[in-house]
């Protein structure tokens, strides 16, 4: 079954400190994946998707991720966080011909000062 | 261009009773389609409807129905609510169906059964 996990449910982070989101999903055939961001009381928005391609992909925000197949991975990096990237961040995969995404539990990011 | 938008923004109900939310699409999106985020939780598909018919359906109960108006606009009913039926309720829109088709959320609708 189709299916996404986010290992990580909360990770706090020191303000300028590296990132890293970690996302595995379980599809058949080749994902078409994102990363959203939801921040309290707000709906999702997008940071970055892949669809083919190069497997390293460019985002909203300064954010990057890098699709690995052989992992079933698609982590979610930052070089330096800004107190304005706390929120909750989905991992999600489109699936069958709707392109019904499939969302992860999501990880919640709290950055400290 | 106006985004997702979604009504009321919040709403609270008691155990039995129905309730309609509203979504309007992103202009030039035919294709709506529905998620229920419980909290603590990721969002969890409900259907999809493209071109006025339903085209997918999640692992919801019959008493979750919906509509799509000809100007794409679309409603969620839930009939007969039950306490779990709290949630953040999205809508989201894309140009077209299909996986590689970008969704566009609007900010939900919070529901609280009593």
């Amino acid at each position: 079954a189709q299916s996404v996990t986010q290992p990580d449910i909360h990770i706090t982070v020191s303000e300028g400190a590296s990132l890293e989101l970690r996302c595995n999903y379980s599809y058949g055939a080749t994902p078409y994946l994102f990363w959203y961001v939801q921040s309290p009381g707000q709906g999702l928005q997008l940071l970055l998707k892949y669809f083919s391609g190069d497997t390293l992909v460019q985002g909203i925000k300064g954010f990057e991720a890098e699709f690995k197949r052989s992992q079933s991975s698609f982590n979610l990096r930052k070089p330096s966080v800004h107190w304005s990237d706390a929120a909750e961040y989905f991992c999600a995969v489109g699936a069958s011909n709707t392109g019904k995404l499939i969302f992860g539990q999501g990880t919640t990011l709290q950055v400290k000062p | 261009e106006t985004g997702v938008t979604q009504s009321p923004t919040h709403l609270i109900k008691t155990r039995g009773q129905q309730v309609t939310l509203r979504c309007s699409s992103q202009s030039g999106h035919n294709t709506v389609s529905w998620y229920q985020q419980a909290l603590g939780q990721g969002p969890q598909f409900i259907f999809q409807y493209y071109r006025e018919e339903e085209n997918g359906r999640g692992n919801f109960p019959p008493r979750f129905s919906g509509l799509q108006f000809p100007n794409y606009s679309s409603e969620l009913n839930v009939n007969a609510l039950e306490l779990d039926d709290s949630a953040l309720y999205l809508c989201a829109s894309s140009p077209r169906p299909g996986e590689g088709n970008e969704q566009f959320f609007g900010p939900g609708t919070r529901l609280t059964v009593l």
